[in-house]
């Protein structure tokens, strides 16, 4: 079965802290894809990165930045120097094709920022 | 603006009445998904759409949920003898056809409440 755990439920820094969200999941496939989505208080849900099974390459993109590794089935997610704006509920995701459908999301992490 | 517009925002409904909510892509879409969210959880796959045709459904989906997408475009979710347990944020995603790079936009949901 696929599974998706994010462990930390909420997260609370001070504006400029680096700041952490983990994600781990569980799958049998071997084609996979693990997606991270932004959620702010507006509601929409705002995809913000896709990550195949076969590319374990790390990403960063400008204060965000994503570390994938198949070995600990981790897809953990850091944003660098926090602002207020980045307050939101944080979703990993997975699914077995790259436009995400049937997404199996995670419960979130709620971060909050403050000046 | 993630060309999604789903109508309504709020529902307020009884238990046993039928509701029906609408999702209308703003530009065109071939691929429509409806997601159900309830508080403190992450979004939950309910059914999926290629055009007109439904091409998967949730276990989640159950005898008193139905949805269509009859010409290819909008789509409409209906929940017949509503129960509580149906309070949830509906959301419809949409994705763009003959994309490299497709993702899920997502709108702003329907929150519907059961009294």
């Amino acid at each position: 079965a696929q599974k998706v755990t994010q462990a930390q439920t909420e997260i609370s820094v001070v504006e400029k802290e680096d700041v952490t969200l983990d994600c781990v999941y569980e799958t049998r496939d071997t084609t996979y894809y693990l997606f991270w989505y932004k959620q702010p208080p507006s509601g929409e849900l705002v995809f913000l990165i896709r990550r195949n099974s076969f590319d374990e390459q790390n990403e960063i993109s400008g204060r965000y930045s994503w570390n994938f590794q198949k070995s600990t089935s981790s897809f953990n997610f850091t944003i660098t120097a926090s602002q207020v704006v980045d307050s939101a509920v944080y979703f990993c995701a997975l699914s077995y094709n790259q436009a995400g459908t049937a997404l199996i999301f995670g419960k979130g992490t709620t971060l909050s920022v403050s000046s | 603006d993630t060309g999604v517009s789903q109508d309504p925002r709020h529902k307020i409904t009884k238990r046993g009445q039928n509701v029906t909510f609408r999702c209308d892509p703003i530009s065109e879409h071939n691929r429509l998904y409806w997601y159900r969210q309830t508080l403190g959880q992450g979004p939950e796959f309910l059914t999926y759409f290629q055009n007109e045709a439904q091409l998967e459904k949730s276990r989640l989906l159950s005898d008193r949920f139905s949805a269509e997408r009859p010409k290819g475009s909008f789509s409409t979710l209906e929940i017949q003898r509503t129960e509580q347990g149906d309070s949830a944020m509906y959301l419809c995603a949409l994705s763009f056809p003959s994309s490299t790079n497709e993702k899920l936009f997502f709108g702003s949901g329907t929150q519907l409440s059961v009294l």
